[in-house]
């Protein structure tokens, strides 16, 4: 089975500051990876994966994350926030092998913006 | 990047009444696709999976006689909610895996769905 937690249901950081969200995961065999970015009233747009190779996965939006086996973290990173960032994260983990695999999505991070 | 599609993007309907919501892929062919339920400030909760052709899985909790779906082609599956209680209002999500890849997943934009 596979789970993945979300630490912290809302994180608030000033424009400018680093951006730290973070999602650890639960799974059997190795996972799949995935960071959602959800504005309101949308559905889901991938930021970034990780299937496999390099652990340090970039994505859009200045995103990146890094997949830590020994930790089981894939923590989502942005060196300086903007105002457009603000949204709810969702981290999720699959094992994307087989048609029959699901993406088992976190309970999301809200990302506030302060001025 | 892969585009998937909902329609309609937002309904009204008296409780009751059966809502019909449609999920496509748009540039590509989709030979499963994924169903979701998400209630405000919450995560998506996965419904269904279905496969072109075959009968949805429903996951644990999830009325199949409720919430119908068909996928009756490569780029289209249905949801109907039948006989829709105020309950049953939520944001519902579609999304779609291309038949040449496995390792994504495409969200379509969603269906808000209010039950008076």
């Amino acid at each position: 089975a596979q789970s993945v937690t979300q630490l912290g249901s809302h994180v608030s950081v000033s424009e400018g500051a680093l951006v730290l969200l973070r999602c650890n995961y639960s799974s059997s065999v190795p996972p799949y990876l995935f960071w959602y970015v959800q504005y309101p009233n949308q559905g889901l747009q991938l930021l970034l994966k990780y299937t496999t190779g390099a652990t340090l996965v970039k994505g859009i939006n200045g995103f990146e994350a890094e997949f830590k086996k020994s930790e089981t973290s894939f923590h989502l990173t942005k060196p300086s926030a903007h105002m457009s960032d603000a949204a709810e994260y969702f981290c999720a983990v699959s094992d994307l092998r087989s048609s029959a695999s699901k993406i088992i999505f976190g309970s999301g991070t809200r990302l506030s913006i302060r001025p | 990047g892969a585009v998937v599609s909902q329609h309609p993007s937002r309904v009204i309907c008296k409780s009751g009444t059966s809502v019909k919501i449609e999920c496509r892929s748009l540039d590509f062919q989709a030979t499963t696709m994924f169903w979701y339920r998400q209630f405000p400030k919450q995560s998506l909760m996965l419904m269904a999976t279905s496969n072109e052709g075959s009968k949805a899985t429903y996951e644990q909790g999830v009325e199949k006689d409720k919430f119908l779906i068909n996928h009756a082609s490569l780029t289209l599956s249905t949801l109907t909610v039948t006989s829709a209680h105020p309950e049953d209002s939520s944001f519902y999500i579609c999304s779609a895996r291309d038949g040449r890849s496995t390792d994504t997943q495409y969200f379509g934009p969603g269906t808000r769905l209010t039950v008076l």
